[in-house]
């Protein structure tokens, strides 16, 4: 199992709204991330997890709060967004979340729109 | 300050040829360069890799060439096929540090179209 599964797919909500996304990976990686891509532009790095401990918050404001219940499984709880947050969030994994050399594997994201 | 940067934001090739994606970085401490697909409503796909320790690394009709002193790298894919149809973002990482986390710096992106 190479995979990195992100749901839902689609979500709308509104600016009152509380909603979480989630991702999961089976396979022992110990570094999770958040991104948030833009259209045509490259994805923005929001959180790290490493072994389950939240190692890196790219100044992200509050109204995203990321989770980590256990090693396969992050989430990213919604609270009070605004339109301009309305973006793909790409959950990733990796194996060695100590600097260097291991690829991120990407699930296909969640397409939000805040209206 | 863009760290990564793909001048290019998008190119053509017909198919069969060779299509040549460039990437330029500016931080000497990244040693770790990675190529990632991206198709439309899709994560990015890792493609290939290489480590600053080697000049080219190549992965069937993938090619990737690092050239440090000039800090460039660049993607070659011989011969290009209608399905290669994607955004590739270059990505780097710096150096292995125990006391650091691992974080890819994208690049901006580009969109290739292989014409059938």
């Amino acid at each position: 199992d190479t995979e990195v599964t992100q749901t839902p797919k689609h979500l709308v909500m509104g600016m009152t709204n509380k909603k979480s996304l989630k991702c999961e990976q089976h396979m022992g990686h110990r570094a999770m991330y958040w991104y948030k891509q833009k259209a045509k532009k490259p994805p923005e790095l929001m959180f790290v997890y490493s072994y389950e401990k939240l190692s890196i918050n790219e100044s992200v404001p509050s109204r995203f709060s990321p989770e980590c219940p256990n090693s396969s499984l992050l989430n990213l709880h919604l609270h009070a967004l605004q339109p301009e947050d309305s973006a793909l969030y790409l959950c990733a994994s990796s194996q060695d979340p100590i600097g260097g050399s291991s690829e991120a594997f990407f699930g296909q994201g969640t397409r939000l729109t805040v209206v | 300050d863009q760290q990564v940067k793909q001048n290019s934001p998008s190119l053509s090739v017909q198919e069969g040829r060779i299509s040549i994606l460039n990437c330029d970085y500016t931080n000497s401490m990244f040693d770790y360069f990675l190529w990632y697909k991206k198709y439309p409503a899709e994560g990015p796909t890792f493609l290939i890799s290489i480590s600053s320790i080697k000049d080219k690394n190549e992965d069937g009709r993938f090619t990737v060439f690092l050239n440090k002193s000039a800090k460039h790298l660049s993607l070659h894919i011989v011969p290009s096929q209608p399905g290669d149809s994607a955004v590739y973002f270059c990505a780097a990482t710096p150096e292995r540090m125990k006391t650091s986390y691992d974080k890819v710096i994208f690049g901006p992106g580009t969109s290739l179209s292989v014409i059938p």
